[in-house]
């Protein structure tokens, strides 16, 4: 069974800095997808980046990127130019391909940006 | 941009009612899903949803839940016999593919049973 760790259960950053955000997963599978959500004080799930593991390239979407050691099956989240929008939870999650359609949560980062 | 949209955003039930939560999809969207998250722990996988049958549900998924696709837009979860423990948020979310094509989320329903 697949497991994600997300080993820091807060963190808080300055308006404009840069944080990263950890996590690690477990898996058998040689082809998935990794993904970032975001949650808001509103509780909606929103989709920040996704990467598919037989890419190489790191995704980027805009001021989020990650960085994804697939032998080391890390997978963090770089934030730049952080802005107080950004104060969320932050999930990551694995999504399989052998069959089972289901996304595995780790239990979230709490970011907190600063002004 | 196309959303998924649940109703209703909050929903107080008594304990040993039935409730059912609905759900619209994103509109070309084949593959949904149930999770839920209950209040300061993470999300967790319900069921899936595939070509009007389960495609797999979790442990949490008992017989007091169930799922349907009454037409061609809605998508329903209902609890036969809420328990004190079913309090949670529920999400829905769609797919266009299989293979975990990114999920995409509703805005949740905040179930409150007393």
């Amino acid at each position: 069974a697949q497991t994600v760790t997300q080993s820091q259960p807060e963190m808080s950053v300055q308006e404009a800095e840069t944080v990263t955000l950890s996590c690690t997963y477990d898996t058998s599978e040689n082809n998935y997808y990794l993904f970032w959500y975001k949650q808001p004080p509103s509780r909606q799930m929103i989709l920040v980046i996704r990467q598919e593991a037989y890419k190489q390239q790191n995704a980027t979407e805009n001021r989020f990127s990650v960085n994804f050691q697939k032998a080391a099956k890390s997978f963090s989240l770089k934030i730049s130019d952080s802005q107080l929008g950004d104060t969320a939870m932050y999930f990551c999650a694995f999504g399989g391909q052998g069959g089972s359609e289901k996304l595995v949560f780790g239990k979230g980062t709490k970011l907190t940006v600063n002004p | 941009e196309p959303e998924v949209t649940q109703t209703p955003s909050h929903q107080v039930t008594q304990m040993g009612q039935e409730v059912i939560l609905r759900c619209v999809p994103i509109s070309n969207h084949l593959y949904f899903y149930w999770y839920r998250q209950i209040l300061g722990q993470k999300v967790e996988f319900l069921v899936s949803f595939y070509n009007n049958e389960i495609s797999e549900k979790s442990e949490i998924f008992d017989d007091q839940f169930s799922v349907e696709r009454p037409d061609g837009s809605n998508f329903t979860l209902k609890i036969r016999s809420t328990k004190l423990e079913d309090s949670a948020m529920y999400f829905c979310a769609s797919s266009a593919y299989r293979g975990n094509q990114p999920q995409h989320f509703g805005d949740g329903t905040r179930l409150s049973i007393l």
